[in-house]
């Protein structure tokens, strides 16, 4: 079946360590994007992007950044991670054709940031 | 900027009764409303949408109303059944801009 795959699924890293988040998708989607997930504060937007040329900031990319290396790839980066990143990070994808898309999420991946 | 409002944050109800999450959302240009179900562990994924030309939408035991008026949408579940236990999530979307602003989470437990 198509689907949506993070690596790696959990990470526990130190203040100051550069760390990358990938994902891959087999369901042929343009768009990509982002999330982190904190309890109460629901799925806030990092970044995303509607094809390997295009990158758009989200409404919290501080201290984040990203590269889409093709079409099924987009990875986040934290340059230099800090404890308030520790977080539940998804990455969903989206058909590009239609105007009212269902966004398809990834499995996550857990950070702690000590 | 936009923005959606999600209450309540916890519901607990006994099996077989009814729960209701309600949103509000900030930009009156939104057309698409998805709701989104993540069990325990597990990903989001698409339960109900709705989109702003219609008012109301079914599917078996779930629903959800829009007032674009009023910019409130809900999520109505009936008869509801422990496996129903998760953290529900609503979204609002302007079609052109591929991107969902989500509500902050409400944690529904039904209690057998």
């Amino acid at each position: 079946d198509a689907d949506v795959t993070q690596t790696p699924r959990n990470r526990i890293t130190k203040t100051g360590k550069r760390i990358m988040l990938e994902c891959s998708q087999t369901k042929g989607h343009d768009r990509m994007y982002w999330y982190r997930q904190d309890p109460g504060l629901g799925l806030r937007l990092i970044y995303y992007s509607f094809d390997v040329k295009d990158i758009n900031k989200g409404e919290i990319s501080d201290g984040y950044s990203v590269s889409r290396q093709a079409q099924a790839k987009f990875s986040l980066s934290l340059e230099s991670a800090i404890p308030n990143q520790t977080a539940l990070y998804f990455c969903a994808t989206s058909p590009i054709a239609g105007p009212y898309n269902e966004q398809f999420f990834g499995p996550g991946t857990r950070l702690t940031v000590l | 900027g936009e923005n959606v409002e999600q209450h309540p944050s916890t519901l607990s109800v006994q099996e077989g009764d009814s729960a209701v999450i309600k949103c509000t959302y900030s930009d009156s240009a939104s057309n698409y409303f998805p709701w989104y179900k993540q069990e325990l562990g597990k990903r989001p994924q698409l339960i109900i949408d709705i989109r702003s030309n219609v008012g109301e939408k079914k599917d078996q035991r779930i629903a959800v109303t829009l007032n674009k008026t009023a910019k409130h949408f809900s999520l109505h579940i009936t008869e509801t059944q422990p496996e129903d236990s998760a953290v529900y999530f609503c979204a609002a979307s302007r079609s052109n801009t591929g991107k969902l602003i989500f509500g902050q989470g409400t944690t529904l437990q039904v209690k057998p």
